[in-house]
């Protein structure tokens, strides 16, 4: 059974970069697509990017100028760089398998289960 | 974008009784061709990450309970857990994947009346 697990620092200051990575187990990182989403605390949760084994990516629009994510096959992981934070980036940063019909992104599971960046100074 | 917009925000249902969650999309997730509704629902309990429970509108994940269906077409949909049980507790989240970027819903609290 696939297992994702997010890692990185929890407190980044404002205007620096935010880098996370997640580590996928119990399963090859290939042939799949996998996204971040986060969720502030207390709030919904909002789609980042998706990110294909081949290093091929879809950002959100409304982050695509400061979001980058990247794959590393050779150790079974994914990471989420997003730039010039601030305290509106706070959130619960989650990694997840997209589930694709076609070539077409679906659903999300499993889900990993979270970390929290805080950005203050 | 297409926003989701659930209702109620929070919702207090006795154990046993049914509990009905709806979910308004602001443009149809319905791709008619195919005659599927591009639609998730996911549950998630204190902190825990999002389950997923239900796609295409209906179909249970499986080792999902079979007291959690959904249903409705279009731009309207529900989920409805039949019978509460305690463990169900959770805040339920719809979420569209007819177009990128998806969206997720605000989310509906669940507890125990």
């Amino acid at each position: 059974q696939v297992h994702l697990q997010e890692s990185g620092p929890g407190l980044v200051k404002p205007s620096e970069t935010l880098s996370l990575t997640c580590t996928v187990s119990g399963g090859s990182i290939s042939s799949y697509y996998w996204t971040w989403i986060r969720q502030p605390p207390g709030k919904g949760l909002e789609w980042l990017g998706y990110i294909y084994y081949s290093g091929s990516t879809n950002y959100n629009p409304s982050l695509e100028t400061r979001v980058t994510i990247s794959v590393d096959t050779s150790k079974n992981q994914f990471s989420l760089k997003l730039n010039s934070v601030t305290a509106a980036d706070t959130a619960v940063y989650f990694c997840a398998r997209v589930f694709t019909d076609n070539g077409d992104y679906r659903w999300f599971d499993p889900w990993g289960q979270g970390t929290l960046v805080t950005v203050s100074s | 974008d297409i926003v989701m917009t659930q209702s109620p925000d929070s919702l207090a249902v006795s154990l046993g009784e049914r509990a009905t969650i709806n979910c308004k999309s602001s443009r149809s997730v319905l791709f008619n061709s195919k005659n599927k509704n591009y639609l998730a629902w996911y549950q998630q309990k204190t902190g825990q990450p999002p389950k997923l429970l239900i796609y295409w509108a209906s179909t249970r994940e499986s080792g999902v309970p079979d007291r959690f269906s959904g249903s409705g077409s279009g731009t309207d949909f529900t989920l409805t857990i039949s019978s509460l049980q305690a463990e169900d507790v959770a805040v339920y989240y719809c979420q569209q994947y007819y177009i990128t970027p998806p969206t997720f819903g605000q989310g509906t609290n669940v507890e125990i009346k």
